[in-house]
């Protein structure tokens, strides 16, 4: 299986900050990552696809990039609706993974 | 807008059989391009996936889970279900549906269901 390892697991930021969430896979997975946003109570949001297309419907104030093992999600100016948990998956092979996540919190 | 909508048991005993359904609606299960899917969240294992099916019943199952796993189609009603057999403690979680896209390189999970919290205990 391919591990997908995410940094931090937890972040502390204020509103109008600039933060950068890093997924590492345990092997190259080229551009098969997708991340998402999941707030308490809810399913995951598909945010990026394609580990740096921007998903129908999403603030551009997200934005990915990375390819081969190592992937960031940079959310350019924190809204209040952004603080929640954000994992990163693969679909380069089965079984698709995710991360553990990252905990966007209100610092 | 396509919704899709988890139900059966909140409660299964150790050992036996969990089954969920999916319902599908605001769109065909039978669209081409898509699998469907299940997700469960566990606090302990975070974001695991189960297994895709498609609309022709073609299967792709997680392989810690495939001795006890069968995921269904019915096209005609618009829904897909789970069964997986011998649970434990460890199967405890909140089961997702959701849709995987085929149409980007890198396929993703673009709608999902609210999701279904399953406690096994006696």
């Amino acid at each position: 299986d391919i591990q997908m390892s995410q940094s931090p697991s937890s972040l502390s930021a204020s509103a109008g900050d600039r933060v950068t969430i890093t997924c590492r896979a345990s092997q190259s997975i080229s551009n098969y990552l997708n991340w998402y946003q999941q707030k308490p109570g809810k399913a995951p949001k598909v945010l990026i696809y394609d580990a740096s297309s921007l998903q129908s419907g999403v603030s551009s104030r997200f934005s990915g990039s990375g390819s081969g093992t190592d992937f960031t999600l940079t959310i350019s100016t924190l809204q209040p609706e952004d603080f929640a948990t954000y994992y990163c998956q693969q679909s380069y092979s089965t079984p698709y993974t995710f991360g553990q996540g990252t905990k966007l919190e209100i610092k | 807008q396509l919704q899709l909508q988890e139900s059966g048991p909140g409660l299964v005993k150790p050992s036996e059989t969990l089954s969920l359904t999916c319902t599908v609606s605001g769109g065909s299960i039978s669209a081409g391009g898509y699998y469907w899917a299940w997700i469960r969240q566990s606090p302990g294992k975070g974001l695991e996936w189960i297994g895709n099916i498609y609309h022709g019943g073609s299967t792709y199952y997680n392989p810690s889970l495939k001795s006890r796993l069968t995921i269904s189609v019915d096209t005609s009603n618009n829904h897909f279900s789970l069964n997986l057999t011998s649970v434990t403690a460890a199967d405890a979680a909140v089961y997702y549906c959701a849709r995987l896209d085929l149409h980007s390189s890198s396929w993703y999970f673009d709608s999902w269901g609210q999701g279904t919290l399953v406690s096994v205990s006696s």
